[in-house]
């Protein structure tokens, strides 16, 4: 069974650009949710889609956006970009949405504004 | 708000011996926790959970512990392994998706 797959795994952009991370979760599997992780902060909840629909979301100004499709990939777009938005951005997928299960995470993007 | 907290940035323990990665969390609601794992340019790797009902779960070498009443939880590793090296996230959620992480611990087992 494939895992969680993230695309591109790398991505350098300049201060203002916009851009967009895309994830494939793993078969079956419906919900998916997006993390920042920076160092010194850990992992920060982005947002989460279970069924096309944004489920959740975390405390991120507006620039933060993200969709998922019928085939339950996602993604994950960034505008207006600051240097403060260079992190991994990590992508997790469950198979169901609520109740107690475990998520299981991409390999990530790694964003970096310059 | 850091919801969940581990005030350990880094571990250092000889191979063989326990390892003991602490975590503690401020919000009562959180009913599920998890322990993942994580290598540098890679993704956490789950690795055990607990449920509130729960005070104890055992995988293995792995075991977390939970006290409800302190709100705290902690993993143990027995023995420890040149392979357990790594940085160790713990994980709290309360019956959804969402899960708040705590900023990570790195672990280092000395050969």
């Amino acid at each position: 069974k494939a895992g969680v797959t993230q695309t591109p795994r790398y991505l350098i952009k300049t201060r203002g650009q916009q851009v967009t991370l895309s994830c494939s979760p793993i078969s079956g599997h419906r919900s998916v949710s997006w993390y920042q992780q920076t160092p010194g902060q850990g992992l920060q909840f982005l947002f989460e889609y279970f069924s096309e629909t944004q489920r959740n979301k975390g405390n991120f100004p507006g620039r933060f956006s993200g969709r998922q499709f019928s085939n339950s990939r996602s993604e994950m777009n960034v505008s207006t970009l600051e240097l403060g938005d260079s992190a991994l951005y990590l992508c997790a997928s469950s198979p169901k949405q609520g109740g107690s299960t475990e998520a299981f995470f991409g390999q990530g993007t790694r964003l970096t504004v310059v | 708000d850091q919801q969940v907290k581990q005030n350990s940035p880094s571990l250092s323990v000889q191979e063989g011996r326990i390892s003991i990665l602490n975590c503690d969390y401020t919000n009562s609601m959180f009913d599920y926790f998890l322990w993942y794992k994580k290598y540098p340019a890679e993704g956490p790797t789950f690795l055990i959970s607990i449920s509130s009902i729960k005070d104890k779960n055992e995988d293995g070498r792995f075991t977390v512990f939970l006290n409800k009443s302190a709100k705290h939880l902690s993993l143990h590793i027995v023995p420890s392994q040149p392979g357990d090296s790594a940085v160790y996230f713990c994980a709290a959620s309360n019956t959804g998706n969402q899960f708040y992480f705590g900023t990570g611990t790195s672990l280092t087992v000395i050969p």
